[in-house]
């Protein structure tokens, strides 16, 4: 079964600081890869996406993400984070929808950026 | 684009009652719809699949009995939770795909008394 595991339980940074997030998944085959964000009170919202072709894809915000397909891993990263980063992310993963495919998160990961 | 709804935002209950959860996409047709709970602090867990003109599909462990999930249209779907106990407090989400990618709801704060 599919599993999708996130390093990092609670991140807490200072402004301008660089973030990367970890983000490693369990399956072998084709798999579509998704970051979101959850700021507080709010709903899940798309932060960026692979399907396939370039590995490093850029997102809404200023983040981006890199599919390393030998390690199992789609990490997310920001150069220079901002307090209105703050909010909870989750790096979900899915196969293809045509092949049954069920959109399965991580255990998110909690981001304080303080001022 | 790619906005979903849901209905109500916060409901209160009382034990033994059933509750239904509205989930609309908006500005598109979403041949599937999915349910998740989240609890506090934690990630979001799919319940099941719903797709348009047939049967959900229930994860293994949730009781289909009890979240009776009905995709009318390809703009609805509902959650019905059947008398509800207050272990079923908790906060739904559903969420729409469109094609490839899921778009989600607000989400329902449901609290059971």
């Amino acid at each position: 079964a599919q599993s999708v595991s996130q390093h990092n339980h609670h991140v807490i940074l200072s402004e301008a600081a660089s973030l990367e997030l970890g983000c490693n998944y369990s399956y072998g085959g084709t798999v579509n890869l998704f970051w979101y964000v959850q700021y507080p009170g709010q709903h899940l919202q798309l932060l960026l996406k692979y399907f396939s072709g370039d590995p490093l894809v850029k997102g809404i915000k200023g983040f981006e993400a890199e599919f390393i397909k030998s390690k199992f891993s789609f990490n997310l990263r920001k150069p220079s984070v901002q307090w209105s980063d703050t909010a909870e992310y989750f790096c979900a993963v899915t196969k293809p929808y045509n092949q049954g495919g069920k959109l399965i998160f991580g255990q998110g990961t909690e981001l304080s950026v303080k001022p | 684009g790619a906005v979903v709804s849901q209905h109500p935002s916060r409901v209160i209950c009382k034990s033994g009652t059933s509750v239904k959860i509205e989930c609309r996409s908006l500005d598109f047709q979403a041949t599937t719809m999915f349910w998740y709970r989240q609890f506090p602090k934690q990630s979001l867990m799919l319940m099941a699949t719903s797709n348009e003109g047939s049967k959900a599909t229930y994860e293994q462990g949730v009781e289909k009995d009890k979240f009776l999930i009905n995709h009318a249209s390809l703009t609805l779907s509902t959650l019905t939770v059947t008398s509800a106990h207050p272990e079923d407090s908790s906060f739904y989400i559903c969420s729409a795909r469109y094609p490839d990618t899921q778009y989600f709801g607000p989400g329902t704060r449901l609290t059971v008394l």
